[in-house]
């Protein structure tokens, strides 16, 4: 059961132009969603997150968009940098068992590539 | 400040093998929680350690155990080894607060190989 789906495995745009990576989750128990990105070698490293109270959040050039009726979140990237380059996962934390929030489901991740 | 460690980064073992992966957590987090990230898949969420005990588990069977220790660090131990355990753990640690989400740090992984 994939609560939590990224379809797109992969994606490529030119440097400079927006990058939007979609995750969509069947859960709704979720109230938190996160992304991450990852590194070849190095462990996710949290890059932003939204409480499902709102339905966008920005912090620098990356954007979150969350639409709770159709339990879908976007990712924005603007403008996309060759640095982004890299693997991005969308999470939720549950609190399956006790485990306070402990556990994050996620998505399969999309690869993006940021083309100079 | 230290970040998440984990030991070793590689790793090869037979089938029917026994394996232990260590994790230091970051300095202040208590809590410890272990990932298996299979090739093209995200991380699946294994258990959770918290105040030296198991809190929480997933989909996993019971030849998946593991340790936390009174520094908090924490083992990954997997019995009988199958080809399917070949994967990168990941361990992430969090400073546990009740009723919310509490951010976790993930180490480097490590990548297991099972021949």
């Amino acid at each position: 059961d994939q609560q939590v789906k990224q379809n797109s495995p992969s994606l490529s745009v030119q440097e400079g132009r927006i990058s939007i990576l979609n995750c969509d989750y069947t859960n709704s128990m979720f109230d938190y969603f996160l992304w991450y990105k990852k590194y070849p070698a190095e462990g996710p490293t949290f890059l932003i997150s939204i409480s499902s109270i709102k339905d966008k959040n920005e912090d620098g050039r990356f954007t979150v968009f969350l639409n709770k009726s159709a339990k879908h979140l976007s990712l924005h990237i603007v403008p996309s940098q060759p640095g982004d380059s890299a693997v991005y996962f969308c999470a939720a934390p549950d609190n399956a068992g006790g485990t306070s929030y402990g556990k994050l489901t996620f998505g399969q991740g999309t690869i993006l590539t940021v083309h100079p | 400040e230290t970040g998440v460690t984990q030991s070793p980064t590689h790793l090869i073992k037979t089938r029917g093998q026994q394996v232990t992966l260590r994790c230091s957590s970051q300095s202040g987090h208590n809590t410890v929680s272990w990932y298996q990230q299979a090739l093209g898949q995200g991380p699946q969420f294994i258990f959770q350690y918290y105040r030296e005990e198991e809190n929480g588990r997933g989909n996993f069977p019971p030849r998946f155990s593991g340790l936390q220790f009174p520094n908090y660090s924490s083992e990954l131990n997997v019995n009988a080894l199958e080809l399917d355990d070949s994967a990168l753990y990941l361990c992430a640690s969090s400073a546990r607060l009740a009723g919310s989400y509490n951010e976790q740090f993930f180490g480097p992984g490590t990548r297991l190989t099972v021949l």
